[in-house]
């Protein structure tokens, strides 16, 4: 079993849809969540991280934690074509301080 | 303010020559990490540096020498490479390393290819 897991996509949905990207994990003590977006050929950028059961929202994006269920989502709202990228999920564990990397959805909201 | 910057942005270096990558982030971030990342792939870890020392090595070959000259700096030093080490380069930083809460920023990468 990967220690965390991600759908690779692509998840296609349209302009002004909510996109829904999950994320499972295997550590049950891990501690720290986190989202990357990154564009083709750029570097990967932080965009939420969520620390407690339940939701976070900033702006358009929402994160939603499940330790229970060792489970990770993020929304976004109101999609545009510039959402368009690989979205990443990192856990950090209670038994490790590194990054724990999914392998990324590919996200592509079409016009 | 959350910038890292990394150089160059692109090397291509033949499998004698010594190159360096380096990096700098001015937030007094006491962590920093350098990543490897193949297309299609994430990132993965190669070392880690905390409070300036050496925490991590994550196994990467000798021909990897990492340096951190000060709490701002970091470089990768690269000797005798081979073209599958052709890759994004990426270097992070965050407050701290071990606990959790600390998030990683990431800077733009160098991409290297070997010949």
């Amino acid at each position: 079993q990967k220690e965390v897991e991600q759908n690779s996509g692509p998840l296609s949905v349209p302009e002004g849809a909510i996109a829904s990207l999950n994320c499972t994990y295997s550590d049950r003590v891990s501690q720290s969540f986190f989202w990357y977006r990154q564009y083709s050929g750029k570097s990967p950028e932080l965009i939420m991280s969520i620390y407690s059961n339940g939701d976070k929202e900033d702006g358009r994006f929402t994160a939603q934690l499940n330790k229970a269920s060792q489970y990770v989502s993020l929304l976004i709202r109101d999609s545009q074509p510039s959402d368009s990228a690989t979205y990443l999920c990192a856990v950090k564990g209670r038994n490790t301080d590194k990054l724990i990397f999914g392998t990324g959805t590919r996200l592509q909201v079409f016009p | 303010d959350t910038e890292v910057t990394q150089t160059p942005k692109h090397l291509v270096m033949g499998m004698t020559n010594k190159k360096s990558l380096k990096c700098e982030q001015h937030m007094g971030h006491r962590a920093m990490y350098w990543y490897k990342q193949k297309a299609k792939k994430p990132p993965e870890l190669m070392f880690v540096y905390s409070y300036e020392k050496l925490s991590i090595n994550e196994s990467v070959p000798s021909r990897f020498s990492p340096e951190c000259p000060n709490s701002s700096l970091l470089n990768l030093h690269l000797h005798a490479l081979q073209p599958e080490d052709s890759a994004l380069y990426l270097c992070a930083s965050s407050q701290d390393y071990q606990g959790a809460g600390y998030e990683q920023y990431f800077g733009p990468g160098t991409r290297l290819t070997v010949t």
